[in-house]
């Protein structure tokens, strides 16, 4: 069975402090994983994919995610947060050969303060 | 050309009304899909085609009927919806099986009155 559990449904950071955003996943095969920004009214733009390259995933807008198999983690990092940043995220998995199934964790919300 | 394009951005029908959204990609992806995301939720696939073909329909209301007449567009044919299908409605596209993800449209904003 494959699932996604993102471990915080509101995170609240400083600007330019650091941001992390954690995710869990369970799956029977070696997955893709993803992380997607959605801001307010809009679609949800690609900010980085882990497919079984480097564990250490660099995305847009200075955001990073490290593959971690043994712990079946896929947190998504940020050094320092910026208020444009203010956003729900999700994080995706797609496991190996289950054709077009792509599974979504509940979504974190993002508040940067000033 | 690396988007994928929706229209209407907001869409009002009545409950007896007869509308439909429209997708259009020109990445050359060959599998589209149909999202539907109410608020605070995570997006809901409804329908997948794969090479213009129907290959996932997640036992959506006949209410909504997809279409895709080439594989660059995909449509979602609308009758008769209630006010509980109010929603954004999402399209992506991916190359083959979606492994390197999925682009996403910005959607459509539908509310049924």
């Amino acid at each position: 069975a494959q699932s996604v559990t993102q471990l915080d449904s509101h995170v609240s950071v400083s600007e330019g402090t650091p941001v992390l955003l954690r995710c869990n996943y369970s799956s029977s095969y070696s997955p893709s994983l993803f992380w997607y920004v959605q801001h307010p009214n809009k679609g949800l733009q690609l900010l980085l994919k882990y497919t079984s390259a480097a564990t250490l995933v660099k995305g847009i807008n200075g955001f990073e995610a490290e593959f971690k198999k043994s712990e079946t983690s896929f947190h998504l990092t940020k050094p320092s947060a910026h208020m444009s940043d203010a956003a729900e995220y999700f994080c995706v998995v797609r496991p190996l050969n289950t054709g077009n199934q792509f599974y979504f964790g509940t979504g974190t919300s993002l508040t940067v303060i000033p | 050309d690396t988007e994928v394009t929706q229209t209407p951005k907001h869409l009002v029908m009545g409950m007896t009304n007869k509308k439909s959204l429209k997708c259009e990609q020109h990445m050359g992806h060959r599998a589209m899909y149909w999202y539907k995301q109410k608020a605070k939720k995570p997006p809901e696939l409804m329908f997948v085609y794969s090479y213009e073909k129907l290959s996932i329909n997640e036992s959506v209301p006949s209410r909504f009927s997809p279409e895709c007449p080439n594989s660059s567009l995909l449509n979602l044919h609308l009758h008769a919806l209630q006010p509980e299908d109010s929603a954004l409605y999402l399209c992506a596209s991916s190359e083959g099986q979606g492994k390197y993800g999925y682009t996403f449209g910005s959607g459509t904003r539908l509310t049924v009155v």
